[in-house]
């Protein structure tokens, strides 16, 4: 069964530093992995995406990377600020399929404290 | 200011009770969706409209019933809810293809 998995659920930093999202999935063959932020009362905005050949992709201080060998996904965040507070959802797209079969991961949800 | 626009933002309602949710999309997308989320929970594809056409049901129960009458706008009407379904209903469109969903805002919904 095609699945996504992310860790830690939650997470708490300091203003101003770095931190590591995991994504972890069973989907093969995949199409692009994205990674979207959602804050709070919002909708998902889309962050990153890559192909299964890309292994890394930045969005200012947002930094994801891919491992299609371990089918493993992160996202870095560097000098963290109170707005990167939410939740971060990772998001697998399988292979030739209807674009609409996404797999959404659980989120991880992120707090940023002064 | 998303273009993916939901009304309304919050919903309180009975059991008993009917209601809608509507969305409007401002990007000239071919795709519609709705979706389910609730705490802790991935994303749950409930609907998709393709060209205003039903292309999915993700096994919805009936009291949920989508309504479609252009690309542009897309609704989710509610009778006999149960507590359960309690959660925030999210709307997004897209042009399809790999090009990312874009999502509104949001309904959150609970019924007592």
């Amino acid at each position: 069964k095609n699945q996504v998995e992310q860790s830690p659920q939650s997470l708490i930093i300091l203003e101003g530093k770095n931190c590591t999202l995991q994504c972890n999935y069973t989907v093969s063959p995949f199409s692009n992995l994205r990674w979207y932020k959602q804050d709070t009362g919002r909708g998902p905005v889309s962050l990153t995406i890559m192909t299964f050949s890309e292994n890394t992709k930045s969005n200012g201080r947002y930094t994801a990377t891919l491992d299609a060998d371990t089918k493993q996904s992160s996202l870095h965040i560097t000098a963290s600020q109170l707005s990167d507070s939410a939740s971060y959802i990772c998001v697998v797209t399988p292979m030739k399929t209807s674009y609409d079969k996404v797999i959404f991961g659980p989120g991880t949800s992120l707090s940023v404290i002064p | 200011e998303t273009g993916v626009t939901q009304t309304p933002r919050h919903l309180v309602m009975g059991m008993t009770n009917k209601k809608s949710l509507k969305c409007e999309q401002h990007l000239g997308h071919n795709a519609m969706y709705w979706y389910k989320q609730s705490a802790k929970k991935p994303l749950e594809l409930m609907f998709v409209y393709n060209f205003k056409e039903q292309t999915e049901n993700n096994s919805v129960p009936s009291r949920f019933s989508p309504e479609c009458p252009n690309s542009s706008h897309l609704f989710l009407h509610l009778h006999t809810l149960q507590p359960e379904d309690s959660a925030l209903y999210l709307c997004a469109s897209s042009q399809g293809g790999p090009r990312p969903l874009h999502f509104g805002n949001g309904t959150r919904l609970t019924v007592t």
